[in-house]
């Protein structure tokens, strides 16, 4: 079956340093994988995708890496902040194109000033 | 981004007694959305797939009886918790896409509803 996998511990980081989320993925080789934030009692909130054939995307803070022969990716927010503390979910298409994400359960990060 | 609200965003109700959850796509037509249901700590489980004017897709293992689903207009979801219990209180997630939308992969994600039955 597929399988989503993100660190269930917290990343606590202190203010200024660059974070690193992980996400690997079993038994599927998905078109495309995207990233989501989630504050506590809200809905996510979409980030950045990134697709088979990228390598690398960067979004202002952010920057999303791709391997799909390590079925990993790998997101970063550089010089991070304390409003950057939330869960970061990651997700992929696994119904094969019709763009339905499937998530995993999500890292919670804590920027500490 | 497109936007999309859910109402309520809390609820509190008596076990037994049923409970209704809008999800609106305020500023583009969905005629699919997708509703989610979150336990702390876990990650978002797609219930079923809500489509305007044809009945729900549920995923496996989902009661299509207790959770019932109306998409009547290519804006309003509803999901109906029938004959709620404790086991039911949860968050629960509504999303949309906006196909016409520049980024047609991108789901928009409503503010949730944490229901609590009692």
């Amino acid at each position: 079956s597929q399988k989503i996998e993100q660190n269930s511990e917290a990343l606590n980081i202190q203010e200024g340093k660059t974070a690193t989320l992980t996400c690997n993925y079993t038994n599927y080789s998905p078109a495309y994988l995207q990233w989501y934030r989630q504050d506590p009692g809200r809905g996510p909130v979409f980030l950045l995708l990134i697709r088979e054939n990228e390598k690398e995307k960067r979004k202002e803070r952010l920057k999303v890496t791709f391997d799909t022969t390590l079925k990993q990716s790998l997101f970063h927010i550089t010089a991070s902040q304390p409003a950057d503390s939330a869960t970061y979910l990651c997700a992929l298409d696994l119904t094969g194109g019709s763009y339905i994400p499937t998530f995993g359960r999500g890292t919670s990060l804590i920027v500490h000033p | 981004g497109a936007v999309v609200s859910q109402h309520p965003s809390r609820v509190i109700c008596k076990s037994g007694t049923s409970v209704k959850i809008e999800c609106r796509s305020l500023d583009f037509q969905a005629t699919t959305m997708f509703w989610y249901r979150q336990f702390p700590k876990q990650s978002l489980m797609l219930m079923a797939t809500s489509n305007e004017g044809s009945k729900a897709t549920y995923e496996q293992g989902v009661e299509k009886d207790k959770f019932l689903i109306n998409h009547a207009s290519l804006t309003l979801s509803t999901l109906t918790v029938t004959s709620a219990h404790p086991e039911d209180s949860s968050f629960y997630i509504c999303s949309a896409r906006d196909p016409a939308g520049q980024s047609h992969t991108e789901a928009f994600f409503g503010q949730g509803t944490r229901l609590t039955v009692v």
